[in-house]
C-alpha cells in the first residue's frame, strides 16, 4: 500500500524568501511522484512530477522537486516566494501505470508581503 | 490545451433533491476518478472507472451515490436523496494508466488532469 504524508498543514513565509513544503511517501516500488497546487475555487493544476530520470525536476512558476529515494522524500522547493505563489499544493504517488493516486492531505501556502 | 469539463460549476439545492453532476474526460485518457474535498476531510476519492469499468467505488455512500460512465466522453456522479452533509466540491480527474504493475516507466503516463470542480451545496 502506498501513502502521502505532508508534514505541516500550514506554512507562511515571507515574499522573497525560500519556500518549502514537505512530503514524505511510503510505497513497495519506486513510485512515480507529483506536485499539484490549487488555487482559491480552482481545481488542481499539475506543478511538476517525476517519473524517471533525473532526480531533480522542474516546474512552472519556478518550483522545483527532488526526489530522494533513501529518504523517502519529494519535498516542493521555490528559491524567492511570490504573493501568487499563495495556495494549497498537494504532493501525490501513483505506481507506475497504476490505478490508484494517493494524495496527501495538502499545505496551504501563505506568502506575507 | 485539453481539459476536464465539469458540469454545472454551482448547485445549490434543498435536502432531499436529486443532483446529477457531470463529467467530459479529456479525449484519449482512460481512466476516470471522482474526488470530493470539504475543509474537513480534504481530498477524498468517491468512486474511479478504468475503460469505462469500475474500479473502486469504496469511498461513496452506497445507499445515495452512484457513479457511470454511460460512454467514454461522459462520466456522471449522481447524489439521491441528497443531504446537507454531502455540500463540497466535487472533482472529476482523468488520466491514462494500464494497471499494469511493474510496467515500464516513462515520463508521458499517469499524469491526472482535474477539471474545475462542481460546488454543492444543499439546504
Amino acid at each position: 500500500a502506498q501513502s502521502v504524508t505532508q508534514l505541516g498543514s500550514h506554512v507562511s513565509v515571507s515574499e522573497g524568501a525560500l519556500v518549502l513544503l514537505r512530503c514524505n511517501y511510503s510505497s513497495s516500488v519506486p513510485p512515480y511522484l507529483f506536485w499539484y497546487v490549487q488555487y482559491p475555487n480552482q481545481g488542481l493544476q499539475l506543478l511538476l512530477k517525476y517519473t524517471t530520470g533525473a532526480t531533480l525536476v522542474k516546474g512552472i512558476n519556478g518550483f522545483e522537486a527532488e526526489f530522494k529515494k533513501s529518504e523517502t522524500s519529494f519535498h516542493l522547493t521555490k528559491p524567492s516566494a511570490h504573493m501568487s505563489d499563495a495556495a494549497e499544493y498537494f504532493c501525490a504517488v501513483s505506481e507506475p501505470f497504476g490505478n490508484q493516486f494517493y494524495f496527501g492531505t495538502g499545505t496551504s501556502l501563505t506568502v506575507i508581503p | 490545451d485539453a481539459r476536464v469539463t465539469q458540469t454545472p460549476r454551482h448547485k445549490v439545492t434543498e435536502m432531499g433533491q436529486e443532483v446529477t453532476m457531470r463529467c467530459q474526460p479529456i479525449l484519449g485518457h482512460n481512466t476516470v476518478f471522482w474526488y470530493r474535498q470539504t475543509m474537513m476531510q480534504g481530498l477524498e476519492l468517491l468512486a474511479y472507472f478504468r475503460n469505462r469499468a469500475p474500479l473502486d467505488d469504496s469511498g461513496m455512500p452506497k445507499d445515495r451515490f452512484s457513479a457511470e460512465m454511460p460512454d467514454a466522453t461522459l462520466a456522471t456522479l449522481k447524489i439521491q436523496p441528497s443531504e446537507p452533509r454531502d455540500s463540497a466540491v466535487y472533482f472529476c480527474a482523468s488520466g491514462f494508466t494500464t494497471g499494469l504493475a511493474g510496467g515500464p516507466r516513462s515520463s508521458g503516463a499517469n499524469v491526472l488532469t482535474f477539471g474545475a470542480g462542481s460546488r454543492l451545496t444543499v439546504l
